[in-house]
C-alpha cells in the first residue's frame, strides 16, 4: 500500500523553463514534507521540506508547494538547468515517527 | 568528508548464498536505516537503529537481519540469497532531532541469480 505516490515517472523540460513535480499521499497523519534528489550511481540528498502548518517554502530556485485538504504536494523548479536532471523523490512523514515512505520518484531531463 | 560509506558498490549473489552489506558513517548519527531501491517502485524500509543495541522492522524486513554493536556501523546480513533481493540498498544516518534528513551512502547494487 503506497502511501506516497508520485504518478509521473518522468518529465521533460527546456532550460530556463519551469519544472514542476506532482505527489499526492493518503496517510492523514503526515506532518512533513520532504524531496529529495538523486543522480545515477550516487545516494539521494535532502532538497527542500516543508511542515504542514505551512503552505510554501522556497530555498532559491526550489519552492514546494503544499495543499493539505487535496493531500498534494508539489515542486517547482525555476529556471531549470542542466544539472537539475535526476531523479526527484517525493517523502513523507508522521508527527511522532521517524521512518519516511517514499514515492516512485519523478526523472526529470533538462533539455539545452 | 566520509559521509555514510558502503560497501561493496556491486555484487552477484547464486540463489542460497549469504552476503553482509557493509555500512559505516562518521557523523555520529543516532539513527541508521536501510533501504531498498526496485525499478520504478520508492525506497521501502527494510530495517532502522535508533542507538546502538537497538534496532527494529521496517516495511519489508523478511529474509534479512541486521545488528547495531557501535554508533558507527549498521551491517545488513542477507541469508539464504533470493531473485526477490535484487535490488539496490541504501545505507541512510540522521540527527535524532532532525530524523527527517537523511544522510545516504551511494549503494549497493545486488544482483541474486
Amino acid at each position: 500500500d503506497q502511501q506516497v505516490k508520485q504518478n509521473s515517472p518522468s518529465l521533460s523540460v527546456q532550460e530556463g523553463r519551469i519544472s514542476i513535480l506532482n505527489c499526492d499521499y493518503t496517510n492523514s497523519m503526515f506532518d512533513y514534507f520532504l524531496w529529495y534528489k538523486k543522480y545515477p550511481a550516487e545516494g539521494p540528498t535532502f532538497l527542500i521540506s516543508i511542515s504542514s502548518i505551512k503552505d510554501k517554502n522556497e530555498d532559491g530556485r526550489f519552492t514546494v508547494f503544499l495543499n493539505k485538504s487535496a493531500k498534494h504536494l508539489s515542486l517547482h523548479i525555476v529556471p531549470s538547468q542542466p544539472g537539475d536532471s535526476a531523479v526527484y523523490f517525493c517523502a513523507a512523514r508522521g508527527s511522532n515517527d521517524y521512518k519516511l515512505s517514499f514515492g516512485a520518484g519523478t526523472t526529470v531531463t533538462v533539455r539545452a | 568528508n566520509a559521509g555514510v560509506t558502503q560497501t561493496p558498490k556491486f555484487r552477484i549473489l547464486k540463489i542460497g548464498q549469504s552476503m553482509t552489506l557493509q555500512c559505516t558513517q562518521d557523523m555520529n548519527h543516532n539513527y541508521m536505516y536501510w533501504y531498498r531501491q526496485d525499478p520504478g517502485m520508492g525506497l521501502k524500509l527494510i530495517y532502522y537503529s535508533v542507538g546502538a543495541g537497538i534496532t527494529d522492522k521496517g516495511e519489508v524486513p523478511n529474509g534479512y537481519n541486521v545488528s547495531r554493536s557501535t554508533t558507527e556501523d549498521f551491517p545488513l546480513r542477507l541469508e539464504l540469497a533470493a531473485p526477490s533481493q535484487t535490488s539496490v540498498y541504501f545505507c541512510a544516518s540522521s540527527y535524532p532531532g532532525q530524523s527527517e534528513k537523511l544522510f545516504f551512502g551511494s549503494g549497493t547494487q545486488l544482483s541474486v541469480l
